[in-house]
């Protein structure tokens, strides 16, 4: 069964800094779906950024990019220019090519510090 | 707006009590998700339909049940509830996965359940 895990539950970063949320998951497929997901106070689930396990390239959207590791398994979320509307829960989640199941990590709580 | 809707937002009940909790996915897509999250966790895989099907189970207790209509949208029941059934239960919908793109979950607002 795949797993995802986040193990930063909280971090923190000063505004306009750099950050990465760090993701590795567990799979012995090869074609996959990985995302990353917000969560502000109200809750609401708001993607992110996707990437294509088949697509070597890394997905990026304006400040947000990832790294991308297929081989090691790891997919890390970096956060550039960090704005005080950053604040929130990021959940990574994988979305498996054949069962079509999504699981998520148990997510890492980012600060943002004026 | 995602463009799935989940009705109630709120839903206050007692222990012992039953309820439905209802999802319509956005317009074309196949697959509906069901999932709860508790304070301050992560969300838990419960169910997942696929055109009317089950397609993948997950940590759903067995007072727990869900099914999808043939107009595609979808309710969850949860019966005998206790206290720790309070959380928040979102629901999510997507393209099938023989669609390469847009691959993601949208989600919906979520019901917020409280059982006192």
């Amino acid at each position: 069964a795949q797993t995802v895990t986040q193990s930063q539950p909280e971090m923190s970063v000063q505004e306009a800094e750099t950050v990465t949320l760090s993701c590795t998951y567990d799979t012995s497929e090869s074609d996959y779906y990985l995302f990353w997901y917000k969560q502000p106070p109200s809750r609401q689930m708001i993607l992110v950024i996707r990437q294509e396990a088949y697509k070597q390239q890394n997905a990026t959207e304006n400040r947000f990019s990832v790294n991308f590791q297929k081989a090691a398994k790891s997919f890390s979320l970096k956060i550039s220019d960090s704005q005080l509307g950053d604040a929130a829960m990021y959940f990574c989640a994988y979305r498996s090519a054949i069962g079509d199941k999504i699981i998520f990590g148990k997510g890492t709580r980012l600060h943002i510090l004026p | 707006d995602s463009g799935v809707t989940q009705t109630p937002k709120h839903l206050i009940t007692a222990t012992g009590q039953r309820v439905t909790l209802r999802c319509s996915p956005r317009s074309g897509d196949l697959s509906v998700y069901w999932y709860q999250q508790s304070l301050d966790q992560g969300l838990q895989f419960l169910i997942q339909y696929y055109n009317g099907e089950e397609r993948a189970k997950g940590n759903i207790l067995e007072r727990f049940s869900a099914q999808q209509f043939p107009d595609l949208h979808s309710e969850l029941n949860l019966s005998s509830l206790e206290l720790g059934d309070s959380a928040l239960y979102f629901c999510a919908s997507s393209v099938s996965i023989r669609i390469r793109e847009n691959t993601e979950a949208f989600f919906g607002q979520g019901t917020r359940l409280t059982v006192v």
